[in-house]
Order: structure tokens, then sequence, then C-alpha cells
């Protein structure tokens, strides 16, 4: 069964530090997909980035970047220099084969509270 | 372009009552979710719809759970005798995807109705 793990479930940084929240995913299928969604405080996720299982190469959205590794099934993502407008839960998400079923019903994982202090 | 929209925001409601909410999907998005996320998790996912057709349940939605998107527009779900265990946010969200197609299109969601169950 595919399953979606994100061991920090708190992270304090101070402003204009950079900061990796970590994503380590499972499934049985070659074929997926990998999301990050964000989570203000009013509460609606918000899409970030959708990455294929085919495509390995890192991606990079302003102070965003995002580091997916087959090798150790990790899907990681940087904010460089954070900023206090960051503060948010961070979710990571899989899609695969199996829950296509659900024409790509997402599988969560419990996602990262980050908070930037000024 | 407006994005999903979901009503009411908030419901409080008294353990055995019925509850309904709605969800209006982004107008030219053909597929439909459900999730319900409780407090300090991820969102699991409850249902999903093709148009009109509800395609998938997940064991999650008991029997007292009902959902409905009658012509393929918006959507509601209904729970019957709520229970305390039922409090949460459930959360709506649309995609693009064509009928019997494979993808895997990234999920818009809406603010959410977060239910309290007294």
């Amino acid at each position: 069964a595919q399953k979606v793990t994100q061991a920090q479930t708190e992270i304090s940084v101070v402003e204009k530090e950079d900061v990796t929240l970590d994503c380590v995913y499972e499934t049985r299928d070659t074929t997926y997909y990998l999301f990050w969604y964000k989570q203000p405080p009013s509460g609606e996720l918000v899409f970030l980035i959708r990455r294929n299982s085919f495509d390995e190469q890192n991606e990079i959205s302003g102070r965003y970047s995002w580091n997916f590794q087959k090798s150790t099934s990790s899907f990681n993502f940087t904010i460089t220099a954070s900023q206090v407008v960051d503060s948010a839960v961070y979710f990571c998400a899989l899609s695969d084969r199996h829950s296509n079923n659900a024409g790509n019903m997402l599988t969560f994982g419990g996602g990262t509270r980050l908070m930037v202090k000024p | 372009d407006t994005g999903v929209s979901q009503d009411p925001r908030h419901k409080i409601t008294k353990r055995g009552q019925n509850v309904t909410f709605r969800c209006d999907p982004i107008s030219e998005h053909n597929r439909l979710y459900w999730y319900r996320q409780t407090l300090g998790q991820g969102p699991e996912f409850l249902t999903y719809f093709q148009n009109e057709a509800q395609l998938e349940k997940s064991r999650l939605l008991s029997d007292r759970f009902s959902a409905e998107r009658p012509k393929g527009s918006f959507s509601t779900l209904e729970i019957q005798r709520t229970e305390q265990g039922d409090s949460a946010m459930y959360l709506c969200a649309s995609s693009s995807g064509l009928a019997g197609v494979v993808s895997y299109n990234e999920q818009f969601f809406g603010p959410g109705t977060r239910l309290t169950v007294l």
C-alpha cells in the first residue's frame, strides 16, 4: 500500500534561514506522481508542485526547490531565505496507479508545521 | 476564474443530528473529491466523482455518510446521526481529467467546512 512519511512534525527557523522539509514515500508502482501542498493558517490547501516518477531532475521556482531521489524514495522541499509568510503546514502527497482507480486519489503525509520567526 | 467553494465554512451540531455540506468545483473540472482532515493530520480521501458518477469510496466513508453530484457540477456530502468522532475539517477538491483516462492532474482545494459535533 502507498504511504507518505513526513518525519518532521514541526520546524522553527529565523527569517532568512534556509530550511528543508523531508518527505519519504512508499509505493509498489513504477508510475506515480508526487505533490507538495501548503496549508496556511487560513486553512486552504495551495498546490505547489507536481513531479512524475520518471523525472528526477531537481526543480527550482524562486526561493523554492525540490530534490527528488528515487533511490531513497524521497522528495524533499527546500525554502531558501525563508520569510515570515512561509509559515504554514506543508504536506507531501503521492498518487500512484493503485490509487488511480480513484482518479488520482492523493495519499498525504502527516504534514510539517513550519514557523518562521522575524 | 473562481476557485473551489464550500458552504458552510463552519458547522456546529449536536450529536445525532444530520448535516449536509456543499461543494462547488472549478467550473471546467469534471473530477471532484472529498477528503477529511482531523487536527494535526494530513487529509484523508473519502470519495471521488467523475462527472456525476461516484467511482470510489474509502473505507472511512461509513453508512452514515452519503455523497452526491447530481448533475456533474456541485456536490453534497451528508452525514446522518453525527457522532463526536465526525468532528473534522471536510475538504473538497476538483481537477480536470477525462473519463477512463489515467491522469495525475493537480487537485485544487476549497477552504473546507469545519464540523464540530457536541
